[in-house]
This record gives structure tokens, C-alpha cells and sequence, in this order.
């Protein structure tokens, strides 16, 4: 199966900051990844896929990049409405698998 | 508006059954395929099955194989997660969720509300 590790596993930040999520795959996953955000007791939402392709309806703040094994996702000024859970997930083979979350919190 | 709306959770006993459903609207729900998510109390997210726009291809996590089965009626317009052998460790919510094509390996476009499946003695 395909690791994905994200870090930080979570962060502190002020409205306005510029936030920067990574997540590594265990093997090479070329640009089958997906970013989403997940507020409390919500669904999640998809942010970003193919690794750097936003979604229809997300700001445009929100920012992915990177391939192989090593990929980014940037909030360029986070505002009130972004503090949440961000996962990665990679969708180059089965299973399906997820990054183990990076909450993003108020300081 | 397209839509995906759970059902059918609830608290079971351990090596109990449960069938999930999602009822899908505002899209032509028999051109694509379709998958379930879970996530324990507190924890991230686990995929755990996939089915093909037709049904003929499945997949499952290997936590659930030969436990759970994936499938879908394409004339109502619904998926189930028929769980059998329920666990503890079952104890999750679960989504469905729309891939964006007729791929099968994509990134998930929709997400539903989910469904609360509790294994408890």
C-alpha cells in the first residue's frame, strides 16, 4: 500500500498567514493526489485534484503543487473560514489511501 | 444541484449485518463510479470500496474484504454497503462519494453528509 505522510500534524496560524501543508507518498504516485478540507462534524470538501488543479468554487487562496513523491498545499492568507482539517489523498493505485490529517488551528 | 445522501446507520451488535444506502440526485448516476469512505470517532479518513459505473468492477479495502460488499441499483439510483460481520472497529461514519469521470482511479468530486454506524454490545 502507498503511505501518505502529512506534516505538520497540526499548526497555529493568524488570519492572513501563509500556511503551508506537505505530503510525501511512499512510492511515486505521479500527480494522482487530492487535497480536502474538513470542518468539525461536517463532510469533507474537495479542495484541489490531479495535485495542483482547484476545484470549481474553491478560492483562490488555496494552491497545490508538486510530484512523484513530494507534494504542497498552500493557503496563500488563510481567513476565518479556512480553519479546518486538511487530508491528502493519493489515487494512483488501490487502496485509496490518505494522509493522516493536518488541522489547521487559530492562534 | 447534484446530490448524495446517506442512510441506514444506526447502533448494531458485533457480528451483526447493516446495509447502507446513497441516494444520488442531479446527475446522470448510472455514468459513474462510485465509492464509500469511513472515519472512526477522532480519526482521519479510510477508504473502503469502490464500484464501476456499471458494477462490474469492485474493490475493497482490505480491512473489509469478504465482510463487506459494494453495489448499486442504477435504475433507482442509489449505492448500498451491505456489512456483514460487524466489528468494533466498524465503528464509523460513513460517505459516499462521486469521482468527476467514468475512471474509477480519480479524486472524489462529491461527498454526502454520511451515516453513523455504531458496533456495540
Amino acid at each position: 500500500d502507498v503511505q501518505m505522510t502529512q506534516s505538520p500534524s497540526s499548526l497555529s496560524a493568524s488570519v492572513g498567514d501563509r500556511v503551508t501543508i506537505t505530503c510525501r507518498a511512499s512510492q511515486d504516485i505521479n500527480s494522482w493526489l487530492a487535497w480536502y478540507q474538513q470542518k468539525a462534524e461536517k463532510a469533507p470538501k474537495s479542495l484541489i485534484y490531479a495535485a495542483s488543479s482547484l476545484q470549481s468554487g474553491v478560492p483562490s487562496r488555496f494552491s497545490g503543487s508538486g510530484s512523484g513523491t513530494h507534494f504542497t498545499l498552500t493557503i496563500s492568507s488563510l481567513q476565518p473560514e479556512d480553519f479546518a482539517t486538511y487530508y491528502c489523498q493519493q489515487y494512483n493505485t488501490y487502496p485509496l489511501t490518505f494522509g493522516g490529517g493536518t488541522k489547521v488551528e487559530i492562534k | 444541484q447534484v446530490q448524495l445522501a446517506e442512510s441506514g446507520g444506526g447502533v448494531v451488535q458485533p457480528g451483526r449485518s447493516l446495509r447502507l444506502s446513497c441516494a444520488a440526485s442531479g446527475f446522470t448516476f448510472s455514468s459513474y463510479g462510485m465509492h464509500w469512505v469511513r472515519q472512526a470517532p477522532g480519526k482521519g479518513l479510510e477508504w473502503v470500496a469502490v464500484i464501476s459505473y456499471d458494477g462490474s468492477n469492485k474493490y475493497y479495502a482490505d480491512s473489509v474484504k469478504g465482510r463487506f460488499t459494494i453495489s448499486r441499483d442504477n435504475s433507482k439510483n442509489t449505492l448500498y454497503l451491505q456489512m456483514n460481520s460487524l466489528r468494533a472497529e466498524d465503528t464509523a461514519m460513513y460517505f459516499c462519494a462521486k469521482v468527476p469521470g467514468i475512471g474509477l482511479l480519480d479524486a472524489f468530486h462529491i461527498w454526502g453528509q454520511g451515516t453513523m454506524v455504531t458496533v456495540s454490545s
